[in-house]
């Protein structure tokens, strides 16, 4: 069965500092892969979306940036976080087929 | 490309009575059709999809989903409203080699 891990589970960060969380998914191979950011009292809003490695597509500028070593690895990157970076990301993964998806755990991200 | 338009950010029901979520979607072609569920403070978790077949889709936790291509929509009900239900649900479209997408989130309340 697929499973997807996503770490660490809750980060705190100073403003200025860098970022780098990890997605990894198993179970499927060339899967789509998407980072969503959940902001307080706020919806998803996808961030970046990926069909293959090295292949990203960036849904809102800003401030992070999004990377896809490997077939079943997304990294979320930023060099300097900004206060309103802060949220509840969610990485997630469907099959080109289309018929599923699903969500990893997550990584709440308070920067103070 | 696709897009999913969850009508009602805010949506407030009494125990016991009719549950209706609305979401509507655009693709053009076929779409796979999803709902998700967010209980506070966790991950999202699928809670029922359409991809082929009977249009009544039958979820978890006594909730259903009807695909009416005529009316593009993929509305969420549940006949009676548990205390338990309160929680935030998306609706989400995809398409075999398309990207999943999702809608912004309508937070259910249910009133004793």
């Amino acid at each position: 069965s697929q499973t997807i891990h996503q770490w660490p589970a809750t980060l705190v960060q100073p403003v200025g500092s860098p970022l780098s969380l990890e997605c990894t998914v198993e179970g499927t191979s060339n899967p789509n892969l998407y980072w969503y950011r959940q902001a307080a009292g706020r919806g998803l809003q996808l961030l970046f979306y990926s069909v293959g490695i090295g292949q990203i597509s960036s849904e809102v500028p800003q401030n992070l940036s999004a990377s896809r070593p490997q077939d079943r690895q997304f990294i979320l990157s930023s060099k300097k976080l900004l206060l309103s970076d802060s949220g509840f990301y969610l990485c997630a993964w469907s099959g080109t087929s289309g018929r599923n998806g699903y969500f990893g755990p997550g990584t709440r991200l308070t920067v103070l | 490309a696709q897009s999913v338009t969850q009508l009602g950010s805010h949506v407030s029901v009494s125990e016991g009575a009719l549950v209706l979520l609305r979401c509507n979607y655009s693709s053009s072609v076929p779409p796979y059709l999803f709902w998700y569920v967010q209980y506070p403070n966790q991950g999202l978790q699928l809670l029922l999809k359409y991809t082929t077949g009977a249009t009544l889709v039958k979820g978890i936790n006594g909730f259903e989903a009807e695909f009416k291509k005529s009316e593009t929509s993929f509305h969420l009900t549940k006949p009676s409203a548990h205390m338990s239900d309160a929680a935030e649900y998306f609706c989400a479209v995809s398409a075999p080699g398309n990207d999943m997408r999702f809608g912004a989130g309508t937070r259910l309340t249910v009133k004793p």
